[in-house]
């Protein structure tokens, strides 16, 4: 199984300032036919579904803000928050795709600071 | 807009079979593949298995002696049973739907890649 660690598991940041998350998973994730990371995020408030951020590592899904971004290749991927707002207290997972059994990261825990 | 709505018993008990049904509306189930996922209490997500719209279908090995999925396409549903439960398999169970092509080398493939969209999920607790 491919394992994927977040880090960190709880973060607090400032309204306003950048929120950077980081998932690394035990082996490469990049298809090297394609050139493409088979690397998703998803933000999960509670009691709601996961919510589809970033797929590709780095393309944001339709009717994402784009304060959101995703970075990274191979096995180390970031999900950026370049302004943090008050609805993105959440738990964010990455997610990877590249094989079976598909394996999430632990998740983190953003809040306000 | 595709919705995912799980349904089943909110409570199993101990050694029994968990049964939950996900019907997709607003949208055909064809050319897809579905997923389930689990999340225990304050706890992370957990994938199960998925089908494919045709009935091919792979499971998570941590789960597979215990885990069946099938699809009823004239229904727009697929289903899991998962057998000889315990307390550890008490957890929200989510459907979710992958997007399933990829688009290459002038080719298009089915392959089960993020989840676009997800039901809202049920719990399920395990108890006698």
């Amino acid at each position: 199984d491919i394992v994927m660690t977040q880090s960190p598991d709880s973060l607090a940041v400032s309204l306003g300032e950048r929120a950077t998350i980081n998932c690394k998973s035990s082996q490469s994730v990049l298809y090297s036919s394609n050139n493409k990371n088979y690397l998703a995020w998803y933000q999960q408030k509670p009691g709601q579904p996961p919510k589809l951020l970033i797929y590709w590592a780095s393309s944001r899904e339709s009717g994402v803000p784009d304060r959101f971004s995703g970075s990274g290749s191979g096995t180390n991927f970031t999900l950026t928050i370049s302004s943090l707002q008050a609805e993105d207290v959440a738990v964010y997972y990455c997610h990877q795709y590249y094989n079976t059994p598909q394996t999430f990261g632990q998740g983190t825990k953003l809040e306000i600071k | 807009q595709v919705q995912l709505q799980e349904s089943g018993p909110g409570l199993v008990k101990p050694s029994e079979t968990l049964s939950l049904t996900c019907t997709v509306s607003g949208g055909s189930i064809s050319s897809y593949y579905w997923s389930w996922i689990r999340q225990p209490p304050g706890k992370g997500l957990e994938w199960i298995g998925y089908i494919y719209y045709s009935g091919s279908t792979d499971y998570n090995p941590s789960l597979k002696s215990r885990v069946t999925i099938s699809v009823d396409t004239s229904k727009n549903q697929f289903s899991l049973k998962l057998k000889s439960v315990t307390a550890a398999d008490t957890a929200v169970y989510y459907c979710a739907r992958h997007f399933s092509t990829y688009c290459g080398g002038g080719s298009c493939y089915p392959v089960p890649l993020h989840f676009d969209y997800w039901g809202q999920g049920t719990l399920v607790t395990v108890s006698s």
